[in-house]
């Protein structure tokens, strides 16, 4: 199957800075990324989806600015935590697809990365 | 409005029997396609099965069958012959055909924990 590779796995900053989490598919063109968070013993929440070439889209709730989202190629996608907080820590996690609709092609996820902040 | 519901929080099951897992979906559109993914501990999404709301048949994959019953709305996912390597966070995904961003909603979970 089709592999997406996120980066970092953990990752642990001082409150205010910022941090950077890669999302690479390794073996295809990915047309649309997704980013999701998690809470502890939670559910997958969309923060937003990414778009190669495009500005992303957010979900309501989801502030812009604290989590900025670049999708430069069509095998990379960047979510920046900006201004860490400590109510930002949390499990993130990316999805991949090569295009077109879910069901044509099933969403390939990235491992993940637990950011905590102190 | 879309939503996916597992009304299950944690299940147990005993090694090598049967369990099935609750999902219950919310939508208006005609297509859409429904998931299962699970999530060990570590973290990572793992896909299990998929089901097309058009499919005449129910998806099997393996040891993982999804009983899909269109009226009712309910795609629940039945794992045979369970492995203590089961244990672990399972999630009921959709994806509405008619929303351009392709994106998947996901239900609660079930915790299953499998016991030897």
């Amino acid at each position: 199957g089709a592999v997406v590779s996120q980066h970092p796995s953990r990752v642990i900053c001082k409150s205010g800075t910022s941090v950077k989490i890669e999302c690479r598919s390794l073996d295809f063109q990915a047309t649309t990324m997704f980013w999701y968070r998690q809470f502890p013993k939670k559910s997958l929440m969309l923060m937003a989806t990414s778009n190669e070439g495009s500005k992303a889209t957010y979900e309501q709730g989801v502030e812009k600015d604290k989590f900025l989202i670049n999708h430069a190629s069509l095998t990379l996608s960047t979510l920046t935590v900006t201004s860490a907080h400590p109510e930002d820590s949390s499990f993130y996690i990316c999805s991949a697809q090569r295009g077109g609709w879910l069901g044509d092609t099933e969403a390939f996820f990235g491992q993940g990365t637990r950011l905590t902040v102190v | 409005a879309q939503k996916i519901t597992q009304t299950q929080p944690g299940m147990f099951v005993q090694e090598k029997e049967a369990v099935t897992l609750d999902c219950t979906y919310d939508t208006s559109d005609q297509s859409y396609g429904l998931f299962w993914y699970k999530q060990p501990s570590s973290g990572e999404m793992i896909f299990l099965i998929y089901q097309g709301s058009y499919d005449e048949q129910n998806a099997t994959e393996g040891r993982y069958s999804l009983n899909f019953q269109k009226a009712r709305k309910s795609a629940n996912l039945v794992i045979s012959a369970s492995q203590l390597g089961d244990s672990a966070m399972y999630f009921c995904a959709m994806s509405p055909r008619m929303d351009s961003s392709y994106k998947l909603i996901f239900g609660s979970g079930t915790r299953l924990l499998v016991r030897p």
